[in-house]
């Protein structure tokens, strides 16, 4: 592994469903963050890891979840998929959390 | 509420320059960061200021000005694969990142 990666490249998922969106990076980075990123608005924040075993909310948290057992994995889950969760999801990582952000190659989920 | 406000397009033409502005609105401010785009690929990093002044890497320059809440990316000696959106985006007090929506610049031939 080289960097930061995201597992699947993409999902058709059906309304109601659960699904979890992998994340791991092996620059042994501190911070991990989870964005969605949907036509002509700005990525938005949905969680936050400053540390291993730590996490925290961001801008929009509601219906995800996440989990930071270990520094290099940061799963994302939607526990009961809706059709507004369809988007394209990036998983991002960075040293510290004033550092420059590595971004994964995106998981674009459609919830029908 | 916090804002980031950029151009949503802007066209040029190869060869030429380009400067992309950004102004913002944040709960206070940690640095700005500038990522590029490209269609169907995750942003990488550019450029971070967060000290007033210009930043200058190649064929980028960035530039800040925290009292107006301004920065801009000025983009030389264009390339067509320089086609891409740029998205500017602020550190707050949280150290969060605060993104705007970005801008899609065309490159002409």
């Amino acid at each position: 592994i080289a960097g930061i990666t995201q597992a699947p490249t993409s999902q058709i998922l059906a309304a109601g469903r659960r699904m979890t969106l992998r994340c791991t990076q092996d620059m042994r980075h501190n911070a991990m963050y989870w964005y969605r990123q949907d036509l002509g608005l700005g990525l938005r924040l949905i969680h936050y890891s400053n540390t291993a075993g730590t996490t925290g909310k961001g801008e929009v948290p509601d219906g995800y979840s996440v989990s930071r057992a270990n520094t290099d994995d940061f799963p994302l889950t939607l526990a009961s998929a809706v059709p507004s969760q369809t988007s394209v999801y990036f998983c991002a990582s960075s040293r510290g959390s004033d550092n420059e952000q590595f971004f994964g190659p995106g998981t674009r989920l459609t919830v029908l | 509420g916090q804002n980031i406000d950029q151009p949503t397009e802007m066209t040029a033409t190869e060869g030429a320059i380009v400067q992309i502005n950004c102004t913002y609105q944040t709960s206070g401010f940690n640095g700005l960061f500038w990522y590029q785009q490209h269609a169907g690929e995750a942003p990488t990093f550019l450029s971070y200021n967060v000290l007033d002044g210009l930043e200058e890497k190649g064929r980028f320059s960035s530039f800040l000005s925290r009292s107006k809440g301004y920065s801009y990316l000025l983009l030389k000696e264009l390339q067509m694969k320089d086609s891409a959106s740029y998205l500017c985006a602020v550190l707050d007090s949280n150290y969060q990142l605060i993104w705007g929506a970005g801008t899609k610049l065309i490159i002409k031939p």
